[in-house]
């Protein structure tokens, strides 16, 4: 079984300030992760995704994440937040590329001027 | 590519109607997957099809519920004798067999009064 923890519910962070927003996973095969971020009342939208090439993944809007095997982590990071990001993002991870995801609760991040 | 399509956007019923939703993903894919997103909560994975043919359902998905997918095109998800548990939103991906990744709609989100 897969699963996906999502450390901090809610993370708050001023305007051009560093993003880092955690995900821990549990897979007992190679695992293909994603970053999803979703805003209000919409559905969600791939920042990034892992697929057993790069460990250093590149996303849209300046996001990246790193995949650590040692620690089973895939964290979210962008260097300077812009108030357009306040929403909430959803790590995920599957046994392959298109079978059912498996999703952590979210984390909502607010950006403050 | 008009993306996945779902309809209705927003569906408010009373408790003990059916109601259905529908999904168009896209055209060459040929995975397509359910979740229901609660409030405060990440997507949780109700069924999914490749082609018609359903794969897998979820324990999620009590007798109430039932997806169909009768052309290996669009799908249905249809909902029997709602209860206010069934608030929720209603989401549907699509994926290649041989491509990496899922395209969410923007779901449906259903009220039960």
């Amino acid at each position: 079984a897969q699963s996906v923890t999502q450390l901090g519910s809610h993370v708050s962070v001023s305007e051009g300030a560093l993003v880092l927003l955690r995900c821990n996973y549990s897979s007992s095969v190679p695992p293909y992760l994603f970053w999803y971020v979703q805003y209000p009342n919409q559905g969600l939208q791939l920042l990034l995704k892992y697929t057993s090439a790069a460990t250093l993944v590149k996303g849209i809007n300046g996001f990246e994440a790193e995949f650590k095997k040692s620690e089973t982590s895939f964290h979210l990071t962008k260097p300077s937040a812009h108030m357009s990001d306040a929403a909430e993002y959803f790590c995920a991870v599957s046994q392959a590329g298109n079978t059912p995801l498996v999703f952590g609760k979210g984390t909502r991040l607010s950006v403050i001027a | 590519d008009t993306g996945v399509s779902q309809d209705p956007r927003h569906k408010i019923t009373k408790r003990g109607q059916n109601v259905t939703f529908r999904c168009d993903p896209i055209s060459e894919h040929n995975r397509l997957y359910w979740y229901r997103q609660t409030l405060g909560q990440g997507p949780e994975f109700l069924t999914y099809f490749q082609n018609e043919a359903q794969l897998e359902k979820s324990r999620l998905l009590s007798d109430r519920f039932s997806a169909e997918r009768p052309k290996g095109s669009f799908s249905t998800l249809e909902i029997q004798r709602t209860e206010q548990g069934d608030s929720a939103m209603y989401l549907c991906a699509s994926s290649s067999l041989h491509r990496d990744g899922y395209t969410f709609g923007s779901g449906t989100r259903l009220t039960v009064v």
